[in-house]
């Protein structure tokens, strides 16, 4: 079956300007995840979905990151205002939810290079 | 907090030697840690988890890890290293505490083998 999806693959973007960056997760995955891996670093957690409850968004670096889900499918992540300090690659994950034995899956990413 | 420590940035290894990659971990409660693998531009794929029962656990590839709770370590391993085993490799845990469920990533160890 199909993986994690995202898109674009890559985007370069200038300073100030907004971007918006996609998601679509394995069908039947309730739980969706986005991660941030800057070059030569771990990943750091951004926001968490799980079905209609309210998200985890403790891991967005600034009021310029937000992130939607429409019901349990595609999500989308917005960074407005962009800075240099934004280039990175985002990672998209979906996992089946309910049971902590349950690994996450990661779409290839998105890698944001800002200008 | 739980967290994950990956204290070698890069090993190397001729093929045909066994591989360690070490991860030591700090939680509070009972661990579920997971090792994933990232391939140069690709995302990261799972490897193996521990959530409970035996010690030795078996993973995709041939990786296999020990998790050592009077060690608190989770070290991935594997008898016989390829050359297409060479890439990114990291620990995580995983964090359920109220409202969220995210993996806590190490930094990341390079595995580098050597024909």
């Amino acid at each position: 079956g199909a993986g994690v999806s995202q898109s674009p693959s890559n985007k370069v973007t200038e300073k100030g300007k907004d971007v918006e960056l996609r998601c679509d997760p394995i069908s039947g995955h309730t739980a969706l995840y986005w991660y941030r891996q800057r070059l030569g670093q771990g990943l750091e957690f951004l926001i968490y979905f799980q079905g209609n409850s309210a998200p985890d968004k403790s891991g967005l670096p600034s009021d310029r990151f937000s992130a939607e889900r429409t019901g349990e499918s595609v999500s989308t992540l917005t960074i407005q205002r962009t800075q240099q300090e934004d280039s990175a690659v985002y990672l998209c994950a979906s996992s089946l939810a309910g049971a902590r034995t349950y690994e996450q899956y990661f779409g290839p990413g998105t890698r944001l290079t800002v200008t | 907090a739980q967290s994950v420590a990956q204290p070698e940035d890069q090993v190397n290894v001729a093929e045909g030697n066994p591989l360690t990659v070490k991860c030591t971990y700090s939680v509070s409660g009972n661990p579920y840690l997971f090792w994933y693998v990232q391939y140069p531009n690709r995302g990261l794929q799972f490897l193996l988890k521990y959530i409970t029962g035996d010690n030795l656990v078996k993973g995709s590839y041939g990786f296999e890890a020990e998790f050592n709770k009077s060690q608190t370590s989770f070290h991935l391993k594997k008898p016989s290293a390829l050359v297409s085993d060479s890439a990114l490799y990291f620990c995580a845990v995983r964090d359920m505490s109220y409202n969220t469920d995210k993996l806590i990533f190490g930094t990341g160890t390079r595995l580098q083998v050597f024909p």
